[in-house]
């Protein structure tokens, strides 16, 4: 099992639409978690990130994470053509390294 | 606008040549990476440097060496590359802190790039 699991897509939902992105992790020592936004030909941008179970809203954007079963998800509202991208999970365990899983792609259709 | 700056945005370069990278940031942050990305991979980590000194190489190839002359810089210097190096090149920095687990690992971030390629 990989150490980060994302479903590559693509992820299709129609502008306004809540799209729903998903990550499951194997290690229930990792303590941080990330999502980071790549489009193509740029560098990643950081999202979101979290630390502890439950919920975190940063406008349209909400970041899931439920230790015991060993996921975390972001939320996105209102999704918008220019929120078309690929996001990366990532998670930090004790070793310090950023761990990815290998990205969800995203396309919002107008 | 990223406050982590990589220069050249872009570079040709031939097997034989030798040539740097550099990053910058200013955000005080004392962990500084270098990763390198293929096209619909995620990024690949390849080293690591705190308070300027290098404490994770994932076994690179020689032909990469990084250099950390201050807090602020991270070089990475090219020599003899392989067609198969051709990538994005990514620098990214984050906070340094000691303690919990959950404290310490601060998120990263990244500059714009460096796309080599290599002929």
């Amino acid at each position: 099992q990989k150490e980060v699991e994302q479903n590559s897509g693509p992820l299709s939902v129609p502008e306004g639409a809540i799209a729903s992105l998903n990550c499951t992790y194997s290690d229930r020592g990792s303590q941080s978690f990330f999502w980071y936004r790549q489009y193509s030909g740029k560098s990643p941008e950081l999202i979101m990130s979290i630390y502890s179970n439950g919920d975190k809203e940063d406008g349209r954007f909400t970041a899931q994470l439920n230790k015991a079963s060993q996921y975390v998800s972001l939320l996105i509202r209102d999704s918008q053509p220019s929120d078309s991208a690929t996001y990366l999970c990532g998670k930090v365990g004790n070793n310090r390294k950023l761990i990815w899983g290998l990205g969800t792609s995203l396309a919002v259709n107008p | 606008d990223t406050e982590v700056t990589q220069t050249p945005k872009h570079l040709v370069m031939g097997m034989t040549n030798k040539k740097s990278l550099k990053c910058e940031q200013h955000m005080g942050h004392r962990a500084m990476y270098w990763y390198k990305q293929k096209a619909k991979k995620p990024p690949e980590l390849m080293f690591v440097y705190s308070y300027e000194k290098l404490s994770i190489n994932e076994s690179v190839p020689s032909r990469f060496s990084p250099e950390c002359p201050n807090s602020s810089l991270l070089n990475l210097h090219l020599h003899a590359l392989q067609p198969e190096d051709s990538a994005l090149y990514l620098c990214a920095s984050s906070q340094f802190i000691t303690g919990p687990a959950r404290l310490s690992n601060q998120p990263q971030h990244f500059g714009d790039g460096t796309r080599l390629s290599i002929l």
